[in-house]
């Protein structure tokens, strides 16, 4: 079965404490993205990468970290410099060129919780 | 700034009537659309899309109407059902270079009472 897969489904952690969310795919999709949903607020995105080693900031990048040293991995780190991590934080993936890249996979997600 | 808004947080309907979930866009360099389905702790699942050079795309149940000069799109769903009831957000994109970020809404609750 090809997906994404995001774990754990919970994480609590202590304020202060940076903490890394995984997210792998097996779509074989170049792209892949972090957003975080917040209450009334939709999607915003984080981060998101279009190829192995390359990233960019997306809207609200501040306080968090990636990397994308593997084709099937996109860890999102959420550093005690951000101000609000308490979110639920989805990843997704898409293929690049065609009209097929226009839709974005989602995996189930990670609901952070840092007290 | 917002450029994708959805300024109904939500929407309560009878079961078998239809459902009209209203998005605009105020960039007009956006030229796809796409609808996707949100349950509570769960990942968005794409639900149908809809290319500028079109005005209605129709998948079953579901229908996407776009008015470009209005830049106003909607979604139909005839007859809702029970299980319709989640999250439903709009995305936009820019299609053509080498990005494929969406520019997503805040999404509207859809409630389907039985």
């Amino acid at each position: 079965d090809g997906g994404i897969t995001q774990s754990p489904k919970y994480l609590f952690r202590k304020e202060g404490q940076n903490v890394t969310l995984s997210c792998e795919q097996n779509l074989n999709h170049d792209a892949m993205y972090w957003y975080r949903q917040d209450p009334g607020q939709g999607l915003r995105l984080i981060y998101y990468s279009q190829i192995v080693n390359d990233f960019q900031k997306g809207d609200i990048a501040e306080g968090y970290s990636v990397s994308r040293e593997k084709k099937e991995s996109f860890p999102l780190t959420v550093t005690s410099a951000q101000k609000n991590p308490t979110a639920f934080y989805l990843c997704a993936s898409s293929p690049t060129g065609g009209t097929e890249s226009y839709e974005q996979y989602f995996g189930p997600g990670t609901r952070l919780t840092v007290t | 700034d917002q450029q994708v808004k959805q300024n109904s947080p939500s929407l309560s309907v009878q079961e078998g009537r239809i459902s009209i979930l209203n998005c605009d866009y105020t960039n007009s360099m956006f030229d796809y659309f796409l609808w996707y389905k949100k349950y509570p702790a769960e990942g968005p699942t794409f639900l149908i899309s809809i290319s500028s050079i079109k005005d209605k795309n129709e998948d079953g149940r579901f229908t996407v109407f776009l008015n470009k000069s209005a830049k106003h799109l909607s979604l139909h769903i005839v007859p809702s059902q029970p299980g319709d009831s989640a999250v439903y957000f709009c995305a936009a994109r820019i299609s053509g270079g080498s990005n494929y970020k969406l520019t997503f809404g805040k999404g509207t609750l859809l409630t389907v009472n039985p």
